[in-house]
């Protein structure tokens, strides 16, 4: 089977740093990415590891460990545009495009 | 164009009415799926195509939802006799290769709401 789990809601102080944990066990793994999605809107490509290890770009940085089946999002320098629900999604067949199965999503509040 | 566009971007229906939800994804993106997401969750997967050809269909819920992608560009959507459970926003997302990973790019969504 296939599941993917993250924390429904986080709460975050403007200026601060949040980490945001993805669990997943998936029957293959191929990479996994994070969205960012802000409400009503379309999901947007923030981050993607296939390697285990930490990926840095620029206030947002993503890590991931295959052997444990986690991957972390850090939001550093917290901004009140970063208010938005982030979506955790495995690709689990290395032979091909296949769908991106997503977790729930987090939705964090950034607050003053 | 410039990213990938769904519409309507809002459609009501009466239950039992058929629904049409159009996607035009990013000129020469071999793959289309389609996701279906209920307000507060992730998008959970319907259908995929690999140019015309509709490769996977596992995730469409019942036989009422049907898609197509006729010339491997655009693709419809069609959900007959809607119920009030297909409520959701519907979500297009299109990638540039058929082999990997790949990076699909998501359209904007179609917010279907069935009375």
């Amino acid at each position: 089977g296939q599941n993917i789990d993250q924390p429904t809601e986080m709460t975050a102080t403007e200026g601060a740093i949040v980490q945001i944990n993805c669990t997943y066990q998936t029957s293959g793994f191929n990479g996994l990415f994070w969205y960012q999605q802000h409400a009503g809107e379309a999901p947007t490509f923030l981050s993607y590891n296939v390697l285990d290890g930490l990926e840095e770009k620029g206030r947002f940085s993503s890590f991931l460990s295959r052997s444990k089946g986690y991957s972390y999002l850090l939001l550093k320098e917290l901004q009140m545009k970063d208010s938005a629900s982030y979506l955790c999604a495995v690709s689990d067949n290395p032979f091909g495009n296949t769908p991106l199965v997503f977790g729930k999503g987090t939705r964090l509040s950034v607050i003053a | 164009g410039a990213g990938v566009s769904q519409s309507p971007r809002y459609k009501v229906a009466k239950r039992g009415q058929d629904v049409a939800l159009r996607c035009d994804p990013i000129s020469g993106h071999v793959s289309l799926f389609w996701y279906q997401q209920a307000l507060g969750q992730g998008p959970e997967f319907l259908t995929y195509f690999q140019n015309e050809a509709q490769l996977d269909k596992s995730g469409l819920p019942s036989d009422r939802f049907f898609a197509e992608r006729p010339e491997g560009s655009v693709s419809t959507l069609k959900i007959q006799r809607t119920q009030q459970e297909d409520s959701a926003v519907y979500l297009c997302a299109s990638s540039l290769l058929a082999g990997g990973p790949g990076l699909p790019f998501f359209g904007p969504g179609t917010r279907l709401t069935v009375l």
